[in-house]
């Protein structure tokens, strides 16, 4: 199956700094990616969408200003977590999918961020 | 907002047995996908399901679709601890263009 991969794998990070978290679609052209926040022993929350070219689509809740998304080609795509907090200790999860009929197309996610905040 | 409730949330079984997961909503989805998801990283796509009804095998997993596309359930014959594992439902709703993912089952398979 295709391949996503997300950089860096672990980040510690003091309060108040900025990171950035790269996802690349590594064997095909992804259209759309996809920002997720997962803490532990839940699901995953969808925190964004992004389409290559345009601003990023924010779930209801999640600061855009905090969590800036870059799709500046259709193989990456970035979150910076500007400011960062301890509570914005979590994995975060990227992944992509093709272009064509969106139902159709299957999305292939990355390994995860685990970032922690000190 | 669609919700996709799993149940249970957490299943701790020994080798050999069987176990059925399910995936509940009170809205209708277009398709169905289960995942797998390990300890620290991302999930992997195990089976996606689309018309109402379907039915779909993958080695030991065997994967349904409800007639009225508004529930799924995943039966694992004979587990192994190879199975051990957070397993999430996900669904694309109506016109919804994204997934909405369920709450998550954690199983873990002892020896």
């Amino acid at each position: 199956g295709a391949v996503v991969s997300q950089h860096p794998s672990r980040v510690i990070c003091k309060s108040g700094t900025s990171v950035k978290i790269e996802c690349r679609s590594l064997d095909f052209q992804a259209t759309t990616m996809f920002w997720y926040r997962q803490f532990p022993k839940q699901s995953l929350m969808l925190m964004a969408t992004s389409n290559e070219g345009s601003k990023a689509t924010y779930e209801q809740g999640v600061e855009k200003d905090k969590f800036l998304i870059n799709h500046a080609s259709l193989t990456l795509s970035t979150l910076t977590v500007t400011s960062a907090h301890p509570e914005d200790s979590s994995f975060y999860i990227c992944s992509a999918r093709a272009g064509g009929l969106w139902y159709q197309e299957t999305q292939y996610f990355g390994p995860g961020t685990r970032l922690l905040v000190l | 907002t669609q919700l996709l409730e799993q149940s249970p949330q957490f299943l701790s079984i020994q080798e050999g047995e069987n176990l059925t997961v399910y995936c509940n909503s009170s809205s209708v989805f277009s398709s169905l996908q289960w995942y797998r998801q390990e300890p620290g990283e991302g999930p992997v796509l195990l089976v996606t399901v689309v018309t109402g009804g379907e039915v779909k095998k993958l080695k030991r997993l065997t994967f349904q679709f409800g007639d009225a596309r508004k529930d799924s359930s995943l039966h694992i014959t004979a587990a192994q601890p190879g199975d051990t594992g957070l397993y999430l439902c996900a669904g694309y709703g109506g016109t919804a263009s994204k997934l909405t993912f369920g709450t998550g089952t954690r199983l873990q398979v002892t020896l």
